[in-house]
């Protein structure tokens, strides 16, 4: 099984700040990787597929890179409303693994 | 507009099964492949399984492999979950999604519904 680590398994930061989560796959996943954001009491929403590839009406401010085994989240200026905790996936193989989280909070 | 509905969850004793459905709108349901995946209270994310959009090809996670089915009825656009010999470890939101590429990744998710395993 390819077993996904994320970190910082949380992070405080304030409106405005710049914001970046990593995640390493144990073996090469290529570009199969999406991240996903959830927040309080709600459903994981699709972020970023292929590593780097925005879903439709997600804000610019948020981009991924990454390939092989390392990848990242960047939020390049945090709003209020990303306050939510994030969620990397690699979509290479079965069985479909997930990281463990970042709580994203805001100062 | 895809929506994703879930229901069927609710308190089971340890043993017991339970059957949840997932109603789906606004895509072509059969084109689809659809996954489920659960989060137990306060933890992360865990893919449970998946059905291809003929219903001829299934994957399971090994947590659950033997104990869950799942299962879609493409004529009434409505995923299904199996459960029996259940566990307290399966107490968890179990969330429907639709499952695309590129790889198998989820990109509409349902609301999800609470499973509650206790005596």
């Amino acid at each position: 099984d390819i077993q996904m680590t994320q970190s910082p398994s949380s992070v405080s930061a304030s409106v405005g700040d710049r914001v970046t989560i990593t995640c390493r796959a144990s073996q090469a996943i290529s570009s199969y990787l999406a991240w996903y954001q959830q927040k309080p009491g709600k459903a994981p929403k699709l972020l970023i597929f292929a590593a780097s590839i925005l879903q439709s009406g997600v804000p610019s401010r948020f981009s991924g890179s990454g390939s092989g085994t390392d990848f990242t989240l960047t939020i390049s200026s945090l709003h209020l409303e990303d306050l939510a905790t994030y969620y990397c996936q690699q979509a290479d193989s079965f069985p479909l693994t997930f990281g463990g989280g970042t709580k994203v909070e805001i100062k | 507009e895809v929506r994703l509905v879930e229901s069927g969850g609710g308190l089971v004793q340890p043993g017991g099964s339970l059957r949840l459905s997932c109603a789906a709108s606004g895509f072509p349901f059969r084109n689809y492949a659809m996954a489920w995946v659960r989060q137990a209270p306060g933890k992360g994310l865990e893919w449970v399984s998946t059905i291809r959009g003929s219903g001829d090809i299934t994957y399971y996670a090994d947590s659950v492999k033997g104990r869950f089915t799942i299962s879609r009825d493409n004529s009434k656009n409505t995923l299904y979950l199996q459960m029996n010999g259940l566990r307290a470890g399966d107490t968890a939101i179990y969330y429907c999604a639709t499952e695309s590429g590129p790889g198998d990744l989820f990109d509409y998710w349902g609301q999800g519904t609470l499973v509650t395993v206790s005596s």
